[in-house]
């Protein structure tokens, strides 16, 4: 029940575009994004909620589609402060437990 | 204080003792949680709670407690450390239970001989 992320790891150039997707098989509520240094504890980038409202991170933005439980992060002109990995994290409706993708590695190369 | 901290950084434990990790937060969050962390399998919800006085179980419970005898603190026990409990433990807190932000704390590396 694990939430399926890919691509499971991704190399960039400064600048470039990357695309992060996570997909569930249950009904979601609502879909967090955070990113996680090596070392260091996850940070917030990025909620989803049904029906539409999402709150955030300037400089990321992200999809949910309910109907097909997949949410898919985008990042765009990537820098090198940009990697890390990332982790969605899925929250049932009503049960208050929060479900997390076993995470994309992301290096941004100069 | 500022924000999320927890104690200790890291423990080395023996098999059998009984640890308690301590976590405390002063944004006075209502909700707050205790996640796992192992190579390759993520964040896993050890337990919850929506707020001071009530707790929740999460994805893999067995062999942990919890604790929330108020809103700030918010205590992990084991009972008896058992060498797959190594693991890098996170506290996090948001707002409310759903549909907010989690903040983390720093973790805390714990390994059972």
């Amino acid at each position: 029940q694990q939430p399926v992320q890919s691509p499971q790891a991704v190399i960039l150039r400064e600048g470039e575009d990357a695309v992060i997707n996570c997909s569930s098989s249950k009904a979601l509520y609502s879909v967090h994004w955070y990113r996680q240094k090596h070392g260091e504890a996850p940070v917030f980038l990025m909620i989803l909620l049904k029906g539409g409202e999402q709150k955030g991170h300037d400089k990321i933005s992200a999809s949910f589609n309910e109907k097909k439980q997949q949410s898919s992060l985008y990042l765009t002109a990537s820098q090198l402060s940009y990697s890390g990995t990332y982790f969605c994290g899925t929250e049932d409706g009503g049960t208050y437990k929060y479900i997390f993708g076993t995470g994309t590695r992301l290096k941004v190369l100069a | 204080i500022a924000g999320i901290t927890q104690a200790p950084t890291s423990q080395i434990l023996a098999a059998g003792r009984r640890m308690t990790l301590r976590c405390t937060q002063d944004m006075r969050h209502n909700a707050m949680y205790w996640y796992r962390q192992d190579l390759g399998l993520g964040l896993r919800l050890i337990h919850y709670s929506n707020t001071a006085g009530t707790t929740g179980k999460g994805e893999v419970p067995d062999g942990y407690s919890v604790s929330r005898a108020n809103t700030d603190d918010f205590p992990l026990t084991l009972a008896s450390a058992v060498p797959s409990q190594t693991s890098v433990y996170f506290c996090a807190s948001s707002a409310e239970v759903s549909g907010n932000e989690q903040f983390f704390g720093p973790g805390t590396r714990l390994t059972v001989l």
